[in-house]
């Protein structure tokens, strides 16, 4: 079964750190999304590729985080330098969308704890 | 590898009993909505779309139903099961981006 894969699976970093989260998305998809879930959030979208092109990176804090995807089997997410307050796990999806409409799925999470 | 809240609206079914979880949306200009179903450790999975022509939509064991006058968004469950247990998610788009609701978590009693 064609599924979203993540890594890792479990980071636990100090302070400081730098941290990359990595994502291939299911072949011939169109659109990837990056989300964080959190206790107190929820789920909240960080950023969106479609084609790979960046199309909506306001939900993250420009100045340590940014989202890339390099080619259309890889979706990044790095953070530098990392806070305890970015604990949190870390979803990527992708789908085959018409506009925003269609199914989108999910990876397995990244989970990350910074100290 | 729980992930979600811990202070989510809970609701409990007995197995077999059917299960009607509310979502209520803000942007009235959304017109595509969907239920993911999310388990322990797990991303959220797909369960059913609804687009705003619509006010109810069949799947299998569920039905989404939409009223945009009040701009609430149902998913009931029949036959709640065991494997029903699971944070349920609604999430709605208007086109700009999917946000999603903060969740309802389903516990069924045996």
């Amino acid at each position: 079964d064609a599924r979203v894969t993540q890594t890792p699976r479990d980071k636990v970093t100090e302070m400081g750190q730098e941290v990359t989260m990595r994502c291939q998305p299911i072949l011939g998809h169109n659109t990837v999304f990056w989300y964080r879930q959190t206790m107190m959030q929820g789920l909240e979208l960080l950023a969106y590729f479609r084609n790979r092109a960046p199309l909506d990176d306001s939900g993250m804090p420009k100045d340590r985080f940014s989202a890339e995807m390099p080619d259309a089997t890889l979706a990044t997410l790095k953070i530098q330098p990392s806070e305890p307050r970015d604990s949190a796990v870390y979803f990527c999806a992708s789908g085959d969308l018409v506009g925003l409409t269609g199914e989108l799925f999910f990876g397995e999470g990244s989970r990350l704890t910074v100290l | 590898g729980e992930s979600v809240g811990l202070h989510l609206p809970t609701l409990s079914v007995q197995e077999g009993d059917n299960s009607i979880i509310n979502c209520a949306y803000s942007n009235s200009a959304s017109d595509y909505f969907i239920w993911y179903k999310q388990e322990s450790g797990k991303g959220p999975q797909f369960i059913i779309d609804i687009r705003s022509n619509m006010d109810k939509r069949q799947g299998q064991r569920v039905t989404v139903l939409l009223n945009k006058t009040v701009k609430h968004l149902s998913l009931q469950i029949a036959a709640t099961q065991p494997g029903d247990s699971a944070v349920y998610f609604c999430a709605e788009t208007g086109g700009q981006n999917f946000v999603f609701g903060p969740g309802t978590r389903l516990s069924v009693l045996p």
